[in-house]
């Protein structure tokens, strides 16, 4: 079945920069789209960016845009989201989801922003 | 950008009952609305896709109606497991966004 498996949690120092992977199995890559959605603690869903991994062509919600960067590596089905300059207000729950739907989501990624 | 408006943000029901939450968005959108299902510590479930399309695995208790502006989320018959936040979701214009959440408390 469909997996997005993401890499591990993360302890940034503030001005940092972190970058979180997304790997996907058990379908075609290339042919479905990827955005980024975070979570702050007790918060709600925060939409921050969408690529389509055969083109690489992005779409960054306005507030991230100039501070992140997401790619893909079409060679491991890997997707990729670098966040940098972090705050304190960046620590969050990152999560990758698949499709305009979001039809799958990675497990999540806790990435703390403490000095 | 595109904002949406759930209602209400909290709402505490008890099991049989049936449930609506409404996501308003800013500007018409088509059916390009989606809704999920969160519980604590797990990442969202998609429930229903485009408005109204039932997914596969997901209870047939909750559907989904609307278009352009207005759409709803229905829970028949409530049970226990329900518990969770719900958010509606829009991809039909970049930045895509999601609606601030619905708390559903079981009493």
């Amino acid at each position: 079945q469909v997996q997005l498996v993401q890499s591990g949690a993360e302890v940034k120092k503030p001005g940092a920069s972190v970058k979180v992977s997304c790997k996907a199995s058990h379908y075609t890559f290339t042919s479905y789209g990827i955005s980024w959605v975070r979570q702050a603690p007790g918060q709600g869903l925060e939409w921050m960016g969408w690529i389509t991994p055969y083109n690489e062509n992005t779409h960054y919600a306005l507030k991230f845009q100039g501070r992140v960067t997401m790619t893909t590596d079409t060679s491991t089905s890997t997707a990729y989201m670098e966040l940098r300059s972090l705050r304190s207000d960046d620590t969050a729950v990152y999560y990758c989801a698949r499709d305009y739907t979001l039809d799958y989501w990675g497990q999540g990624t806790l990435v703390t922003v403490s000095s | 950008e595109i904002v949406l408006t759930q209602s209400p943000d909290f709402q505490s029901v008890t099991p049989k009952e049936k449930v609506t939450i409404i996501c308003r968005a800013s500007q018409s959108i088509g059916s390009s609305l989606h809704w999920y299902q969160q519980k604590p510590d797990q990442s969202p479930n998609l429930l229903i896709q485009y408005a109204s399309q039932s997914l596969s695995g997901v209870p047939s208790r909750f559907s989904g109606s609307g278009y352009g502006t207005d759409f709803t989320l229905t829970i028949n018959s409530l049970e226990a497991e329900d518990a969770a936040t719900y958010y509606c979701h829009q991809s039909s214009i970049f930045p895509y966004t999601f609606g601030q959440g619905t708390k559903l408390e079981i009493k």
